[in-house]
């Protein structure tokens, strides 16, 4: 399977735990994004990827989250001392740079927070 | 605010029936796409459109990018359960970042 892959599929965490989710895109894609869906809504984009380049991170996104992708192939998301508000699916995915821009997106991860 | 509105957000229908599912926005965009997203899945990319006016057509699914780029509407004729999901347009207004809206909620009865 050549598609994006996430991991894990699914995290339960207390209040205040650190949690660390990773993303490995379609090879050839030079640009990755992140993005968090809650229930109900369309998801919200949160950072995004050129290589290895963190070229534009969101608003929403408190000094909580940090993102890396440190080879310009897999990226990680990292979340720490969690809050009940950052239970979400944590979408990833990833695209060729030029074009249309067509994303291919993973299976995601399903945070919920105790 | 959302910068791009779906309607409606959800839709339930019988098996055979035609339905059209509306995006649109104040901002013009470079290209826009429309998903698909089943129940604790990452959404699956359906189309592309880039230029303003096209039509493109996928099975039963049609999909149009208005003529100013700001809007785009799919049209699914004889719905059947399997088409069940939530619909999910996103624009890109330069060639960076997509905004998507909230999307729709389909519901299609056997």
């Amino acid at each position: 399977d050549t598609g994006v892959s996430q991991d894990p599929r699914h995290k339960i965490t207390k209040r205040g735990q650190n949690v660390t989710f990773r993303c490995d895109p379609i090879s050839e894609h030079n640009r990755l994004y992140w993005y968090r869906q809650t229930l109900g809504q369309g998801p919200e984009f949160l950072t995004y990827f050129q290589n290895e380049a963190q070229l534009e991170k969101s608003r929403l996104l408190s000094d909580r989250f940090s993102a890396e992708r440190p080879k310009g192939s897999f990226s990680t998301l990292e979340i720490q001392r969690t809050e009940q508000g950052d239970s979400a699916m944590y979408l990833c995915a990833s695209s060729l740079d030029g074009g249309a821009g067509e994303q291919y997106f993973g299976p995601g991860t399903r945070l919920t927070v105790t | 605010t959302q910068l791009l509105e779906q309607s409606p957000q959800f839709l339930s229908i019988q098996e055979g029936e035609n339905l059209t599912v509306y995006c649109n926005s104040s901002s013009v965009f470079s290209s826009l796409q429309w998903y698909r997203q089943e129940p604790g899945e990452g959404p699956v990319l359906l189309v592309t459109v880039v230029t303003g006016g096209e039509v493109k057509k996928l099975k039963r699914l049609t999909f149009q990018f208005g003529d100013a780029r700001k809007d785009s509407s799919l049209h699914i004729t004889a719905a059947q359960p399997g088409d069940t999901g939530l619909y999910l347009c996103a624009g890109r207004p330069g060639f960076n970042k997509f905004y998507f809206g909230s999307g729709t909620k389909l519901n299609v009865k056997p």
